[in-house]
């Protein structure tokens, strides 16, 4: 079975730069897998910040940034603020019509 | 820009069939360049894919749910749906409803999610 992985947390000062990971418990995450990453706030549905690796959503700041680093998907946040205190997940698409998502970074700013 | 709505009980028994709705509107379901999906996320934890349909008809379930789930389209409505049978407490989540098309590869447009609380 497939296992997406992200860290469970992570935290980040005001105006610090993050980079959040995604994974594969085997193998390595390439832009074949069209890693996309999601902003999630409590009770709101996810809202989509990069997919196919790097490309930035519609209104999305440029402070965020995805890319692969090394054999993982990565999303970069540049000069955090205090609302980009949220939940992101990564998700991948294992092709023939399937997807995996992680399990969510909870990020904190402070 | 599409908008999507799930709609269904918030209440399901154990053992008993959960069924949801997700409308779209603002485009059509029969569009060739989208598929439509299902993701949940029971409280407190991550989201999950439960499966997908393109309006041909074709399926994509998540192989740990696979037996359990039925996904289908009503071209006539312009809604797609969700029945997961055999439910437990497992199942408690809120379920979304989202859209995504092949030629970008993600999931564009998310309606706003509805929780099903499986208890008797």
């Amino acid at each position: 079975q497939t296992v997406v992985t992200q860290e469970p947390s992570f935290s980040v000062s005001p105006g610090g730069t993050v980079t959040l990971t995604c994974g594969l418990s085997s193998g390595s995450v390439s832009t074949s897998y069209y890693p996309s990453w999601y902003q999630q706030t409590p009770g709101q549905a996810p809202r989509t910040l990069i997919y196919s690796t790097n490309t930035r959503s519609s209104g999305v700041p440029d402070r965020f940034s995805g890319s692969i680093l090394g054999n993982k998907a990565a999303l970069t946040i540049t000069g955090a603020q205090a609302d980009d205190e949220s939940d992101y997940y990564c998700v991948l698409y294992m092709g023939s019509g399937f997807w995996v998502f992680g399990g969510g970074t909870k990020l904190t700013v402070l | 820009q599409l908008q999507l709505q799930e709609s269904g009980p918030g209440l399901v028994k154990p053992s008993e069939t959960l069924s949801l709705t997700c409308t779209v509107s603002g485009g059509s379901i029969i569009s060739s360049a989208y598929y439509w999906g299902w993701i949940r996320q029971p409280p407190g934890k991550g989201l999950e894919w439960i499966g997908s349909i393109y309006y041909s008809g074709s399926t994509y379930h998540n192989p740990s749910l696979k037996s359990r789930v039925t996904i289908s389209v009503d071209t006539s409505k312009n809604q797609f749906s969700l029945k997961l049978g055999s439910v437990t407490a497992a199942d408690t989540a809120v379920y979304y409803c989202a859209s995504y098309q092949l030629l970008s590869v993600f999931f564009d447009y998310w309606g706003q999610g509805t929780l099903v609380t499986v208890s008797s």
